[in-house]
């Protein structure tokens, strides 16, 4: 069965440092891979999805994620952090199916 | 569009009550989905549907939980007697069948409090 590991619970940046959330899959078959992201008192909005050819997606609000099968990878990041960019995100995988699997999510944290 | 819709937004009920959570998905998407998500436990797939049909309910927690889809445009999540560990936000969330992956769009919650 697919899983989803978020590494750290947390991640705190300064506004314009680089931002990356981490996410590792476990999937028997080729992945459909996702990022959410839910802003306080929302549900989850899509930010970006690999599903197949070109390994680095380009979601909205500028960040992107890159899809590496030999690390089994699909790492967030956006190059310079903005306070509106708080919030909670989460990566999820589908084994081709319409059933998702969630990771724990990440929250994270802008400072000023 | 609208989104997915659900009512209500907040509902705040006594131990051992009926609880009726709503939803109505996007026009034309043939997933629905039931979702629970708590601090201790995240974000747990509860049931979902294809067509107005159950697919897979070994998310629901137990017998108290039912989710019915009478049309394509409504769906109902009930807990019947609710308890206080069933306090949770509730999202409800709906997909198309596609070729290019399968995004689903969530609703913005209903946030459940038992006391």
């Amino acid at each position: 069965a697919q899983s989803v590991t978020q590494l750290g619970s947390h991640v705190s940046v300064s506004e314009g440092a680089l931002v990356l959330l981490r996410c590792n899959y476990s999937s028997s078959v080729p992945p459909y891979l996702f990022w959410y992201v839910q802003y306080p008192n929302q549900g989850l909005q899509l930010l970006l999805k690999y599903t197949t050819g070109a390994t680095l997606v380009k979601g909205i609000n500028g960040f992107e994620a890159e899809f590496k099968k030999s690390e089994t990878s699909f790492h967030l990041t956006k190059p310079s952090a903005h306070m509106s960019d708080a919030a909670e995100y989460f990566c999820a995988v589908s084994e081709g199916f319409q059933k998702l699997v969630f990771g724990t999510g990440t929250r994270l944290l802008v400072s000023p | 569009d609208a989104g997915v819709i659900q009512s209500p937004r907040h509902e705040v009920t006594e131990m051992g009550q009926e609880v009726t959570l709503r939803c109505k998905p996007i026009s034309g998407h043939d997933y629905l989905f039931w979702y629970r998500q708590t601090m201790m436990r995240g974000l747990e797939l509860l049931i979902y549907f294809n067509n107005n049909v159950p697919i897979d309910d070994s998310g629901m927690p137990e017998d108290r939980f039912s989710a019915k889809m009478p049309n394509a445009s409504f769906s109902t999540l009930k807990i019947q007697p609710s308890e206080p560990r069933d306090s949770a936000v509730y999202f409800c969330a709906s997909s198309r069948t596609s070729g290019q992956g399968y995004e689903q769009y969530f609703g913005p919650g209903t946030r459940l409090t038992v006391t």
